[in-house]
């Protein structure tokens, strides 16, 4: 069974300051994980994804997460947030087709 | 450019009163989910296709059906809506990629958001 928890169900942050978002899984087979964004009254867009190969992968809008298998972790950051980013994020892990969802960090930048 | 695309985006119905909420994807992804969203919350799967391979959730009412009369097209059908099944309702879908494995990568739709009086 696979499960993903992100702490912190709000986080406010700065403009310009650091964005950090946590994510922990855990999956039973290596993982397919995913950060995604979501906007007020719409859909789930694909921020960045980890499959295979390097572990620092880079997302659009300036995002990045790292996969340490270790930690069992998958942390989204990005260096300088902007009022645009202010948004719902998702982790998630895909096995077999079937995604697990965190529940989700409200992210709020103040200028 | 390929996308999906659900409609209504805004819908409302009279509580009791069936509704149909479309989906179409012109990914020609073979996989295609619909979630059920409420504020501040995780999606929640309610069913999937693979192809025309149905698969309910355990937990999914009766009240929700689904139909998929080809691959691009997926309706969400609520029977009787109740006060409780206002919410966002999410399609999305998955691609497979060559070799036969699922990519993980969820392709959603802007949503349908559903009011019940």
């Amino acid at each position: 069974a696979q499960s993903v928890t992100q702490l912190g169900s709000h986080v406010s942050v700065s403009e310009g300051a650091l964005v950090l978002l946590r994510c922990n899984y855990s999956s039973s087979v290596p993982p397919y994980l995913f950060w995604y964004v979501q906007y007020p009254n719409q859909g789930l867009q694909l921020l960045l994804k980890y499959t295979t190969g390097a572990t620092l992968v880079k997302g659009i809008n300036g995002f990045e997460a790292e996969f340490k298998k270790s930690e069992t972790s998958f942390h989204l950051t990005k260096p300088s947030a902007h009022m645009s980013d202010a948004a719902e994020y998702f982790c998630a892990v895909s096995e077999g087709g079937k995604s697990t969802f965190g529940d989700g960090t409200t992210l709020t930048v103040k200028p | 450019d390929a996308m999906v695309i659900q409609n209504p985006r805004y819908q409302v119905t009279q509580f009791g009163k069936p509704v149909t909420l479309s989906c179409s994807q012109t990914l020609n992804h073979n996989v295609m989910y619909w979630y059920q969203q409420k504020s501040s919350q995780a999606p929640k799967l309610l069913f999937h296709y693979y192809d025309k391979d149905f698969n309910n959730e355990a937990d999914t009412p009766d009240n929700f059906q689904s139909r998929r009369p080809n691959t691009s097209f997926c309706f969400l059908d609520i029977r009787s809506p109740g006060l409780g099944d206002a919410a966002m309702y999410l399609c999305a879908t998955m691609g497979w990629r060559s070799g036969g494995a699922y990519t993980g990568e969820l392709f959603f739709g802007e949503g349908s958001r559903l009011t019940v009086l």
